[in-house]
């Protein structure tokens, strides 16, 4: 079974630093996807990056971007320049292609990321 | 704005009472999704929608029933629910139900069960 795990449950960094979020996957499939999705106090899910796992390269989205090692299944995201609308929750998730499962969304547990001023 | 449209945005009921929520997209989105989550959890996923037609069903309790009478809206009937079913249920879509295509949220509905 596919699982999902965020080994920090909170994280807390300082305006205009730079803060790292880990996540590690387990999955015995070649062909996956990956998102970061952001949750704000006002509920809405935001996806904020995605992967697919045949690109090597790392994606990046504006201060945005992804740790991508395959090989040790891990995604971890970092956001440079932290600014005060950052502070949410983040959750990662994994998803198989269509022929597996109808494309369902893993979640993992969530961490939630205060930013100080 | 939320390209997702939940409505209620709360909801209050009893143990006994029918109610509906509903969600609405205008993306031409043929994948549909509900959600439930509860606080400082991830989402849920109950049910699954693909061109109008139910493809997931994650063994949901029968007091919840989901419908999709077009490809823009879903709606989620409720009826004789627990309080354990208080939880903020979420609304999601995506152009398909391939992997890369990825879910666009709602702002949910509150519930919460007397």
């Amino acid at each position: 079974a596919q699982t999902v795990t965020q080994s920090q449950p909170e994280m807390s960094v300082q305006e205009a630093e730079t803060v790292t979020l880990s996540c590690t996957y387990d999955t015995s499939e070649s062909d996956y996807y990956l998102f970061w999705y952001k949750q704000p106090p006002s509920r809405q899910m935001i996806l904020v990056i995605r992967q697919e796992a045949y690109k090597q390269q790392n994606a990046t989205e504006n201060r945005f971007s992804v740790n991508f090692q395959k090989a040790a299944k891990s995604f971890s995201l970092k956001i440079s320049d932290s600014q005060l609308g950052d502070a949410a929750m983040y959750f990662c998730a994994y998803r198989l292609p269509l022929r597996n499962q109808g494309g369902k969304l893993i979640f993992g547990q969530g961490t939630e990321l205060s930013v100080k001023p | 704005d939320t390209e997702v449209t939940q409505t209620p945005k709360h909801l209050v009921m009893g143990m006994t009472n029918k109610k509906s929520l509903k969600c609405e997209q205008h993306m031409g989105h043929r994948a549909m999704y509900w959600y439930k989550q509860k606080a400082k959890k991830p989402p849920e996923l109950m049910f699954v929608y693909s061109y109008e037609k139910l493809s997931i069903n994650e063994s949901v309790p029968s007091r919840f029933s989901p419908e999709c009478p077009n490809s823009s809206l879903l709606n989620l009937h409720l009826h004789a629910l627990q309080p354990e079913d208080s939880a903020l249920y979420l609304c999601a879509s995506s152009r398909g139900i391939n992997g890369n295509q990825p879910q666009h949220f709602g702002d949910g509905t509150r519930l919460s069960i007397l």
